[in-house]
C-alpha cells in the first residue's frame, strides 16, 4: 500500500517566523506533489504543486522536492495567524492521489 | 475559477435509509472523485470516475455506489446507511491527467443516527 506520511503536530510557530512542514512518500514512481490547506470544518484548498526536484516559490510559500530522498516540504515565511490550519500533502500514484493525514499548524501571535 | 458544488453542507439521516450525495462541477473536468474524511485518517478515496458512465473503486467502496450520467455530475449513493458512515464527504474534480491538482467542493457533513 502506497503511503504519504506527515507528522500530525500540532506544530506551533511564532507569528513572523518560518513554518516548515514535511512529508515523505513511499512510491518512487510518484511525479506530482501537492500541498493543500484545510481550515477546521472546511474543505481542502490548493496552495502549491511541484513536479520537479528543487524549490518552487509562490509569494510567502516555497515547496521543496527531493525525489532521491522521497521528501517534500512546504515553507511558509512571515507566518500569520491566518496560516493556522491543517496542511495536507498528496502524491500521485496509480492514477490517483495518495494523501497524508495532515499536519496541524498553529501560529502564535 | 473552478466551481465544485455539493448539494448539502449538513445532512442527517437514519440507519437503513438510502442516501444520495450530489456533486456538480462547471469546468468540463474529465475526472471526478468522492472521498470521506475522518479525524486522524486523512482523505480516503471511495470511488472515482474518468468519464461519463465510467467508475472505478477506490480504497473503501464497500457500502457505497456511484453514478455519472452526465459529465458535470457525480453522485454518491449510500445503499443502506449505517452509523459508521457518519463522516465528512468531499467531492473533487480535475482535468484529464490524474497528476493535475484536484479541486474540492465545500463538503457534506453526514450524520447517520
Amino acid at each position: 500500500q502506497k503511503e504519504v506520511e506527515q507528522n500530525s503536530g500540532p506544530l506551533s510557530v511564532p507569528e513572523g517566523a518560518i513554518a516548515s512542514l514535511n512529508c515523505t512518500y513511499s512510491d518512487r514512481g510518484s511525479q506530482s506533489f501537492f500541498w493543500y490547506r484545510q481550515y477546521s470544518g472546511k474543505s481542502p484548498e490548493l496552495i502549491m504543486f511541484i513536479y520537479s526536484n528543487g524549490d518552487k516559490e509562490d509569494g510567502r510559500f516555497t515547496a521543496q522536492l527531493n525525489k532521491a530522498s522521497q521528501y517534500v516540504s512546504l515553507l511558509i515565511r512571515d507566518s500569520q495567524p491566518s496560516d493556522s490550519a491543517t496542511y495536507l500533502c498528496a502524491a500521485d500514484s496509480n492514477y490517483q492521489l495518495i494523501w497524508g493525514a495532515g499536519t496541524k499548524l498553529i501560529i502564535k501571535p | 475559477d473552478v466551481k465544485v458544488t455539493q448539494s448539502s453542507r449538513y445532512l442527517v439521516k437514519r440507519t437503513g435509509e438510502k442516501v444520495f450525495l450530489e456533486c456538480v462541477q462547471d469546468m468540463d473536468h474529465e475526472n471526478m472523485f468522492w472521498y470521506r474524511q475522518d479525524p486522524g485518517l486523512g482523505l480516503r478515496l471511495i470511488y472515482f470516475s474518468y468519464d461519463v458512465k465510467m467508475k472505478e473503486k477506490g480504497d473503501i467502496p464497500e457500502g457505497y455506489s456511484v453514478s455519472r450520467e452526465k459529465k458535470e455530475r457525480f453522485s454518491l449513493i449510500l445503499e443502506s446507511a449505517s452509523t459508521n458512515q457518519t463522516s465528512m464527504y468531499l467531492c473533487a474534480s480535475t482535468w484529464t491527467a490524474f497528476n493535475q491538482p484536484q479541486h474540492f467542493g465545500d463538503g457534506t457533513r453526514l450524520s447517520i443516527l
